[in-house]
Formats: structure tokens, C-alpha cells, sequence
């Protein structure tokens, strides 16, 4: 357990669906991340809030529409998704310490969207 | 553009010592970092080297050479539960992780 958790763990949706993936950390961090992750490629960044306000958008489609009410909670909301979103969502959280700082960052499991 | 080169997988047997390579190219420069996820798992936090040299944690070492914009990840007398994906990350300039495309291990008895 790294202290991250996520739900749901399994999600199939079709492309009309609105659904939400939660995460939720126990660390006692100030920012929280959401990644994506497909088969063969890198760990993509989408979303990053610092102090509960959004600092990075990297250039996601509005299809997704991250929401962060407290500094231990994020929502990924998710609606009209296409069949190339199947990937895993990752969340991750860390204690940011200023520029140049290093800042572990803990993952959760993720959640396996599937996109019919 | 920003990326990270690793080896798509590695064999090995138990008790070997494995070296992962990774070389990076990314805007701006804090750190390397090296997470381990198995199969349906998270990624965990194995070693971060901002300075060049090794670093050693147990079974595990890391080393840096910045000049070289290269690091590597050692894992010595390997173990089947060592068998995993292995990312190498940098720390940019703009404090984000970018992450390599992952490196697969699988071990044999």
C-alpha cells in the first residue's frame, strides 16, 4: 500500500457514458497528479494540482475534466470518451518543496478504463 | 523534443546482476529517478540521483553521469519477485517527471 488510493480499479464505459474515477491520499501531500498509461508508451502527464489549484494541463482533451476539492481528494471526470482513451489512469500524490526539490511522488493502482 | 531511451526488456536469472540503461534528452535537468511497477501494480519509488556517482540501496544502485545525460540502474543477485517493469524518470525544468517507456525484466529460475 503507498498511502494512494483509487476507485473504481475496473471501469468499462461506452463512448456515450459520463463516468468518474476518484483517487484519494493518506500522505498528508500538497500536490496530486493524473496520469495516463498505455502498452508501450511513456507515463503520460495530464493533469497536476498544486495546493488544490491547477498548475499544469498538458494539453488534454476537454473529454477529460479533472476536479480537486480538497488537497487529498481528485476526481477525473470523463464523458463522450473515444475507444484510443482505453489506458490505465494512474493518480499519484507528493510533497512539493519549491523548485529544484526533489518530491518522490506515490502512485495509486489505477483504474483499467475500457472504451467500447 | 523531450525523451528518455530504455531497452524494452531484459532476461536474466536468479542471483544474476542485471544493468538498465537509460538516456535522456529533456529540457533543463534536477534529477533521475527510478520507479519499479509489476503487473497490475503502482509505480513505487526506487532511487533518485540528482548528483553524479552511484547510489546504493541494498540489492539496488543507481548511477548518474550528467555530462553523458546517462544513468543506469543496477539490481544485483536477482530474485524472481524482481521481475517487473522499470522506469527511468527526469526531474525538468519545469519540475515535472517525464518518464521512459519502461524497461521489462523478466527473471528465470
Amino acid at each position: 500500500e503507498t498511502g494512494v488510493t483509487q476507485t473504481p480499479r475496473h471501469l468499462v464505459m461506452g463512448m456515450t457514458n459520463k463516468k468518474s474515477l476518484k483517487c484519494e491520499q493518506h500522505l498528508g501531500h500538497n500536490a496530486m497528479y493524473w496520469y495516463k498509461q498505455s502498452a508501450k508508451k511513456p507515463l503520460e502527464l495530464m493533469f497536476v494540482y498544486n495546493f488544490k489549484e491547477q498548475t499544469e494541463n498538458n494539453s488534454v482533451p476537454s473529454r477529460f475534466s479533472p476536479e480537486c476539492p480538497n488537497s487529498s481528494h481528485l476526481f477525473l471526470h470523463l464523458h463522450t470518451l473515444q475507444p484510443e482513451d482505453s489506458a490505465l489512469y494512474l493518480c499519484a500524490s507528493s510533497q512539493e518543496r519549491g523548485t529544484g526539490g526533489y518530491n518522490e511522488q506515490f502512485f495509486g493502482p489505477g483504474t483499467r478504463l475500457t472504451v467500447l | 523534443g523531450q525523451s528518455l531511451e530504455q531497452p524494452s526488456e531484459v532476461t536474466a536469472v536468479e542471483g544474476a546482476i542485471v544493468q538498465i540503461n537509460c538516456t535522456y534528452q529533456t529540457s533543463g535537468f534536477y534529477g533521475l529517478s527510478w520507479y519499479q511497477q509489476h503487473d497490475g501494480g503502482a509505480p513505487t519509488f526506487l532511487s533518485y540521483n540528482a548528483l553524479d556517482g552511484l547510489e546504493e540501496t541494498g540489492r539496488f544502485s543507481s548511477f548518474l553521469s550528467r555530462s553523458d545525460s546517462y544513468g543506469y540502474l543496477l539490481l544485483q543477485e536477482l530474485q524472481m519477485k524482481d521481475s517487473a517493469s522499470y522506469f527511468c524518470a527526469v526531474r525538468d525544468n519545469t519540475d515535472k517527471l517525464i518518464f521512459g517507456t519502461g524497461t521489462r525484466l523478466q527473471v528465470f529460475p
